[in-house]
């Protein structure tokens, strides 16, 4: 079945620490997002990458990197300045020439030790 | 940012009820989406509607989009506890690198 796989889906990190979420998608789909969601919010932009090998800040960017180095991967890493990493990170992609839906992935559930 | 913001926040229904949600938006749109979110899943698409569209149905749901006050509205009816979730607006802006802005989303609760 394609799908997008996003692991861990908990994930503890320690001060000090970056840590890197994994999402794959086999749907051949050229763009690909990573969002952060906070309780009871909406989704905010991280990044997003349309292409391999190019990738654009979004909306709250600071304190995270991403690498598309693989047109079916897109992993996210939160770095240590990034000092409310606490949040439900969600990766999604899309045809990119489609102004059509994206595909969500089930998301990982990040928190402090 | 932010462009879409449902309303209500939160919403709580008995089943075979019909459930309304808001959406308003700011800025000129190609298309608008919703998005239902179970706890601690991942969001899937529900409907899309372009803005040359005015209402759209798939199955239980209907969508309504008002381009002239930016606003769009998603109606469930005859709604069933397993329609308990949250339901986000996704807006589509002309111009934009093909992203979505997502609202704030509704939390609809159907009682059995």
């Amino acid at each position: 079945d394609g799908g997008i796989t996003q692991s861990p889906k908990y994930l503890f990190r320690k001060e000090g620490q970056n840590v890197t979420l994994s999402c794959e998608q086999n749907l051949n789909h050229d763009a690909m997002y990573w969002y952060r969601q906070d309780p009871g919010q909406g989704l905010r932009l991280i990044y997003y990458s349309q292409i391999v090998n190019d990738f654009q800040k979004g909306d709250i960017a600071e304190g995270y990197s991403v690498s598309r180095e693989k047109k079916e991967s897109f992993p996210l890493t939160v770095t240590s300045a990034q000092k409310n990493p606490t949040a439900f990170y969600l990766c999604a992609s899309k045809d990119s020439f489609q102004r059509g839906p994206q595909h969500f992935g089930d998301g990982t559930r990040l928190s402090i030790l | 940012s932010q462009q879409g913001e449902e309303d209500p926040q939160a919403l709580s229904i008995q089943e075979g009820e019909n459930a309304t949600m808001n959406c308003s938006y700011k800025t000129s749109i190609n298309n608008l989406q919703w998005y239902r979110q179970n706890s601690g899943r991942g969001l899937v698409h529900l409907i899309l509607i372009r803005s040359n569209e005015r209402e759209k149905h798939s199955g239980r749901l209907r969508v309504t989009l008002d381009t002239s006050k930016k606003s769009s509205s998603l109606l469930i009816t005859a709604s069933r506890a397993a329609d308990t979730a949250s339901y986000f607006c996704a807006t589509d802006s002309s111009g934009s690198a093909r992203q979505l802005t997502f609202g704030s989303g509704t939390q609809l609760t159907v009682l059995p």
